[in-house]
């Protein structure tokens, strides 16, 4: 089955230590994305990818990190640095399309709560 | 600063009516229109997009844009109890490969 894959679905973590979830897709896209989800709030976008290797800061990229070493995987680390990490975290990708990219599709979700 | 903003409700719909859910956003520049239906607890599902001004019906459901007012609204016909969940607008700047602007979603119920 094609789709996106997020693991841990429940991930607990103490104060002042770091954190990987981790993102795979079988989709072959292109484009891969994180974003944060509070209670009561839309998303937020923290970080994305356009090819491997490559990656852009989104709106709320503090106390966070990625990497992107192969086009299905799209990690991210969440840092002691993070002040609030506590959040239902969603991995998105896209495929691209000539100079367009299309519809992001969701994973399932991996929600973070510190203790 | 990029904002998408919706009636956060919750809109109470009979079963069978029409549902209407409506958003309106900031960047004027903004290109590729999309919704999102998130039950509690799940990751958002991709229901419908829409790129150029009008009309865009996809079964019971239709999407309405209109650029020069900034608007999207997104219809449900024949409403039913499994649509009750919350609705998510979401807004791209450009066809590239930027994230989405999501506004905060419109809590929807259906009343059997």
């Amino acid at each position: 089955d094609g789709g996106i894959t997020q693991s841990p679905k429940y991930l607990f973590r103490k104060e002042g230590q770091n954190v990987t979830l981790s993102c795979e897709q079988n989709l072959n896209h292109d484009a891969m994305y994180w974003y944060r989800q509070d209670p009561g709030q839309g998303l937020r976008l923290i970080y994305y990818s356009q090819i491997v290797n490559d990656f852009q800061k989104g709106d709320i990229a503090e106390g966070y990190s990625v990497s992107r070493e192969k086009k299905e995987s799209f990690p991210l680390t969440v840092t002691s640095a993070q002040k609030n990490p506590t959040a239902f975290y969603l991995c998105a990708s896209s495929i691209r399309q000539g100079p367009f990219y299309n519809e992001q599709f969701f994973g399932p979700g991996t929600r973070l709560t510190v203790l | 600063q990029k904002e998408v903003e919706q009636n956060s409700g919750p809109l109470s719909v009979p079963e069978g009516a029409i549902a209407s859910l409506n958003c309106t956003y900031s960047d004027r520049v903004s290109q590729s229109f999309f919704w999102y239906r998130q039950y509690s607890g799940k990751s958002p599902e991709l229901i419908m997009s829409i790129y150029s001004n009008g009309d865009k019906e996809d079964g019971r459901f239709t999407a309405q844009l209109n650029k020069a007012s900034q608007y999207v609204s997104l219809l449900i016909r024949d409403s039913q109890p499994s649509d009750s969940a919350t609705y998510l607008c979401a807004v791209q700047s450009g066809g590239g490969a930027d994230g989405l602007t999501f506004g905060k979603g419109t809590h929807l119920i259906i009343q059997p």
